[in-house]
This record gives C-alpha cells, sequence and structure tokens, in this order.
C-alpha cells in the first residue's frame, strides 16, 4: 500500500531556528515529490518540487531533499520566522496511476 | 490571473439536497482533481480527469459525481448530501506526465461544504 508518513505531527520552535521536517513513502516508485505550506483556512501553495531523478531542491529559506532508496525527503527551513507558521504537507506522486498521496503533514508553530 | 479557481468559497446545507461545486483552471494542464480535506486535515484524492476521461476513481459513494465537460473544467455533484460530507474540497490540476516529472500540482483555495 502506498503511504506518506510525516514526523513530527506538530513542532514548536522559537524564532531564529533552523528546523528539518521529515516525511517518508513506502514506494520508491515515484514520479516526484512537492512539499506545500497550507495556512489555517486557506489554500495549497506549493513550495518545491523534487523530480525523481533529482536530490534536492532549494528556494530562499528553504531546501528539500530526496532520498528514493530510504523512502524519505526532508524539508529544511533555515533561520525560521513567525510567518512560516503554517501547516507543511508532503505529497508523493507515484508511477503507475500518477496518483499523488499526500502525508498528514506537520503543523509549524514558530514563537516570536 | 493564471489559477485554479472553485466556486463557491462557502457553501452551508440541509441533508438530503444536492450541491456542486465547480473547478476552472487556466494553467493550460490536462488533469485535474477532486481532493477531500476532512476535519483532521487529512488530503484525500477523490477522482482525476484528464483530457476529459475518469482516469482515478478512488472509493468514494456515488452519491459523488465528477464531470469534466472539457480539460479546463471539473465540477462536482453530491446528491443527497449527509453529515458526513462536510468537509474542505479541494481542486487541483497538473500535466499528466511530462519527460522530466516536473509537473506541479496547482490548489485551487478550496470549497467549504457543511451540511446540517
Amino acid at each position: 500500500k502506498q503511504e506518506v508518513t510525516q514526523i513530527p505531527a506538530a513542532l514548536s520552535v522559537p524564532e531564529g531556528e533552523n528546523l528539518v521536517l521529515n516525511c517518508s513513502f513506502t514506494d520508491s516508485a515515484i514520479y516526484n515529490l512537492q512539499w506545500f505550506r497550507q495556512d489555517p483556512g486557506k489554500g495549497l501553495t506549493s513550495l518545491l518540487l523534487i523530480q525523481s531523478s533529482q536530490r534536492e531542491q532549494t528556494s530562499g529559506r528553504l531546501n528539500a531533499s530526496l532520498d528514493k532508496s530510504s523512502g524519505r525527503s526532508t524539508l529544511y527551513i533555515a533561520a525560521s520566522q513567525p510567518g512560516d507558521s503554517a501547516t507543511y504537507l508532503c505529497a508523493v506522486r507515484y508511477t503507475g496511476g500518477f496518483k499523488t498521496i499526500f502525508g498528514a503533514g506537520t503543523r509549524l508553530f514558530v514563537k516570536a | 490571473d493564471t489559477a485554479v479557481s472553485q466556486t463557491p468559497k462557502y457553501l452551508v446545507t440541509q441533508m438530503g439536497n444536492d450541491k456542486s461545486i465547480k473547478c476552472e483552471q487556466n494553467l493550460g494542464h490536462d488533469t485535474m482533481y477532486w481532493y477531500k480535506q476532512d476535519s483532521k486535515k487529512f488530503l484525500k484524492i477523490m477522482f482525476s480527469y484528464n483530457n476529459k476521461e475518469l482516469i482515478i476513481n478512488e472509493t468514494v459513494p456515488n452519491r459523488f459525481s465528477p464531470k469534466s465537460p472539457d480539460k479546463a473544467h471539473l465540477n462536482l455533484h453530491i446528491n443527497s448530501l449527509e453529515l458526513g460530507d462536510s468537509a474542505v474540497y479541494f481542486c487541483a490540476s497538473s500535466q499528466y506526465r511530462s519527460h522530466s516529472g516536473a509537473n506541479v500540482l496547482t490548489f485551487g483555495a478550496g470549497s467549504r461544504l457543511t451540511v446540517l
């Protein structure tokens, strides 16, 4: 069964801290992996997409890595800010059916 | 603006009613999706259409019927609404396939359905 798990479920950090969010998936036959941000009551904003052939992607203070062999991706947020407070979702698009499966998300709270 | 837009944003209705949610994308994508986000915020795919053809149909009650008149539109009709249908429904779109796998999944803002 294709599953996506995110750890931790919730995280509270002081402003300025560097942090890592984890995503694991059960099937290495992936097409791509996408990290999203969702603010309360809002839609999903795409942060980074890592193609199957790539190992990492960077955008500003965000860096996402992909290790297909171990079934893991991490989202690294540098110098966290209160505005980073949101739920971060990992989504894995598998080959064969091209279905995108979401993790349950990590709820991040950055304290000022 | 290029986007995925869905209407209505909020929908409050009584049990047993029939309602529809509409979605349109002007990103030129050939694949559209409906996702359901329940009260625990878990996102689960319901349907996907590629060029008006149904390609993903998860285990969803047949009270839910998607319709894609063209590749830029995907509507969701729900018959005989039940309390458990209360959720946020998200429409999304992407290119079905690309050589590199760089096809981003883009979401609408969501439609919050409340069944009383």
